[in-house]
């Protein structure tokens, strides 16, 4: 079976622009969550989304935003591009929402803002 | 106080040592922690998860964990050179509607031939 899986794979982009990530989870899966990750430290939460909704939001400005579509794949959206939010933007896909499932990660998005 | 803690390092071990990595966490109504391996310029593989006291194997690893001490740690038998890479810590935080791992810094191990 197939794995998480993100598109693209890199991106370079400028500040102000936007970008638009996407994630397809595990085949039943149907948890997504997004994390963004800066070299040096481990990985920080920004969404989860469980049956279309959000069931968590991290310490993330409003420039962030994400949706989950009825095949339970998901896109990061972020407006406003800084220097800052270069990173690599991990996507993990569990079973459920709650509870002690197992998160799974894809191979990311490696974002660079200049 | 961070939520998660590990020693950044690096760790370095000879080959076939066993090689102790550590994490403590401040949430004590934490009941899932997870153990993942992170090489560089890829993303976390999640290689051992543990969710009572105690210890859990699987192949060359163990995980131990201590909910008083508030205490995980991870045993590497027999490391092996492509066990060199960064292994995050991850504590899994619910709350009514979902949840979400809170990740320590991650220590480098190094495994020396």
């Amino acid at each position: 079976d197939a794995g998480v899986t993100q598109s693209p794979t890199h991106l370079i982009k400028t500040r102000g622009q936007h970008v638009t990530l996407r994630c397809s989870p595990i085949s039943g899966h149907k948890s997504v969550s997004w994390y963004q990750q800066v070299l040096g430290q481990g990985p920080q939460f920004i969404f989860q989304y469980y049956e279309k909704e959000e069931r968590g939001r991290g310490n993330f400005p409003d420039r962030f935003s994400a949706r989950q579509f009825p095949n339970y794949s998901s896109e990061l959206n972020v407006n406003a591009l800084l220097l800052g939010d270069s990173a690599l933007y991990l996507c993990a896909s569990s079973l459920a929402g709650t509870g002690a499932y197992e998160q799974y990660f894809g191979p990311g998005t490696r974002l660079t803002v200049t | 106080q961070k939520e998660v803690e590990q020693n950044s390092g690096p760790l370095s071990v000879p080959e076939g040592a066993i090689a102790s990595l550590n994490c403590t966490y401040s949430d004590r109504g934490s009941q899932s922690f997870f153990w993942y391996r992170q090489y560089s310029g890829k993303s976390p593989e999640l290689i051992m998860s543990i969710y009572s006291n105690g210890d859990k194997e699987d192949g060359r690893f163990t995980a131990q964990l201590n909910k008083a001490s508030q205490y995980v740690s991870l045993l590497i038998r027999d490391s092996q050179p492509s066990d060199s890479a960064t292994y995050l810590c991850a504590v899994n935080e619910v709350k009514e509607y979902g949840n979400k791992l809170v990740f320590g810094a991650g220590t480098i191990l190094r495994v020396k031939s």
